[in-house]
């Protein structure tokens, strides 16, 4: 089985203060990890993604991840956040190691970024 | 590209009604995912298909829901008889799978449907 664990409901931060978005993962082999980003009424926008390679993805709208395998963690961030980043934050993973394609979603993060 | 396209945006039917729901692919991706999205249970998988073919449907919640992929282009969701409880924002994503493939899926912007 595979699990996505998003630990807080809501983030909170300053415009121009960095900002990190926790997740962390559970799978029984090689994971793809994602992460998407919904605004209100919209679907979801695909953001960034680890497949192999270096630990470090970068994505739209100068977001960034870290690949930790030994803290199967995958927590995304974003040096200075803007107002317009506000929305609700997902993480999602696929078991690499088989063919399933669906994505396993975390409960998702609401970042809310203050003026 | 015009994206996934979903019909329709909003749907209010009442209990015991048939409801579809309907999903057009981006061009060339070849996986289709629905995906249904409510407060108590988040995003969850319905079922999905691979070149047409269902490959996945253990999150179909039972034997009211059924999915169909007649061609590449098109895709529908049924409900038959509807339920309140079937009230949620249903999504459709599709993806390009396979050798090459990039894995990430893209989504459409959503059905709400509400049952009364």
């Amino acid at each position: 089985a595979q699990s996505v664990a998003q630990p807080e409901d809501q983030v909170n931060v300053a415009e121009g203060n960095p900002l990190t978005v926790k997740c962390t993962y559970s799978v029984s082999g090689n994971p793809y990890l994602f992460w998407y980003v919904q605004y209100p009424n919209r679907g979801l926008q695909f953001l960034l993604k680890y497949i192999t390679g270096d630990n470090l993805v970068k994505g739209s709208y100068g977001f960034e991840a870290e690949f930790n395998k030994s803290q199967t963690s995958f927590h995304l961030k974003k040096p200075s956040a803007l107002v317009s980043d506000s929305a609700l934050y997902f993480c999602a993973v696929i078991l690499g190691d088989t063919g399933r394609r669906a994505l396993t979603f975390g409960s998702g993060t609401r970042l809310q970024v203050q003026p | 590209d015009a994206g996934v396209i979903q019909s329709p945006r909003h749907e209010v039917t009442e209990m015991g009604q048939e409801v579809t729901l309907r999903c057009k692919p981006i061009s060339g991706h070849n996986s289709l995912f629905w995906y249904r999205q409510t407060m108590m249970r988040g995003l969850e998988l319905l079922i999905y298909f691979n070149n047409n073919v269902p490959i996945d449907d253990s999150g179909m919640p039972e034997d009211r829901f059924s999915a169909k992929m007649p061609n590449a282009s098109f895709s529908t969701l049924k409900i038959q008889p509807s339920e309140p409880r079937d009230s949620a924002v249903y999504f459709c994503a599709s993806s390009r799978s396979g050798t090459g493939g990039a894995y990430e899926q893209y989504f459409g912007p959503g059905t709400r449907l509400t049952v009364t």
